[in-house]
């Protein structure tokens, strides 16, 4: 399985500002995802992120709000730009190998936004 | 639209008393269920993945079956180490993951 190393694993920000977080994977993959877990829900997938494409979002899920890069098939950033309290959640990321396989988290990012 | 519906939403349970988990599932064509641990303050652990009606796989104290509509995860003679919150997640044709809320188990010694 592979190793998935987010940075920061947590951050208090203030409203209007913008956060990067970062998503190293031990392992060359294709498909790395980035998800939403507000407290108390479960996963919301916000975007795809393919090497060498414009990330997929999804319904509800802009690219000005959170603008993704995929600079080669072992690291990714999500950038939570200009923050209101209800971004507060935690954002993880996560890679399959396959269509139809398993996937991988990484610890996850803590934000709240104040 | 893809629906995963978890119950019961906590679990309290006392050491050794075995119990089991519920996932029902709405999804257009099933490519995968998927069970996750997830401790407080981490991400997901990877726990099984079912394929097929009548499926079954099994990790120390944990043991996952799948119907055609839902998914169990039983747990046998459950240590205070067990307690997390479970996941259950399906992937449909478009290959996209769907979670459900989950449930918190908590074991008491």
């Amino acid at each position: 399985s592979a190793v998935i190393s987010q940075k920061p694993s947590r951050d208090i920000c203030q409203r209007g500002t913008s956060l990067t977080i970062q998503c190293q994977v031990d392992s060359q993959v294709t498909m790395m995802f980035w998800y939403r877990q507000q407290p108390g829900q479960s996963l919301t997938l916000i975007a795809t992120a393919n090497q060498g494409s414009e990330a997929t979002y999804e319904s509800g899920f802009v690219i000005d709000k959170f603008p993704i890069s995929r600079p080669n098939l072992t690291f990714s950033t999500l950038t939570v730009s200009n923050m209101s309290p209800e971004d507060s959640s935690i954002y993880l990321c996560s890679v399959g190998e396959g269509m139809t396989t398993e996937a991988f988290f990484g610890q996850g990012t803590r934000l709240t936004v104040v | 639209e893809d629906q995963v519906t978890q119950s019961p939403e906590a679990l309290r349970l006392q050491e050794g008393e075995s119990s089991s988990l519920n996932c029902s599932y709405t999804v257009s064509g099933l490519r995968g269920l998927f069970w996750y641990r997830q401790d407080p303050g981490k991400g997901p652990e990877f726990l099984f993945t079912l394929y097929s009606a009548g499926e079954e796989k099994e990790k120390e104290r944990l043991k996952a079956t799948l119907t055609k509509k839902e998914s169990f995860l039983h747990i046998t003679a459950p240590k205070p180490e067990d307690s997390a919150t479970y996941l259950c997640a399906v992937r449909s044709v478009d290959y996209k993951l769907s979670f459900g809320a989950g449930t918190t188990v908590t074991v008491r010694a």
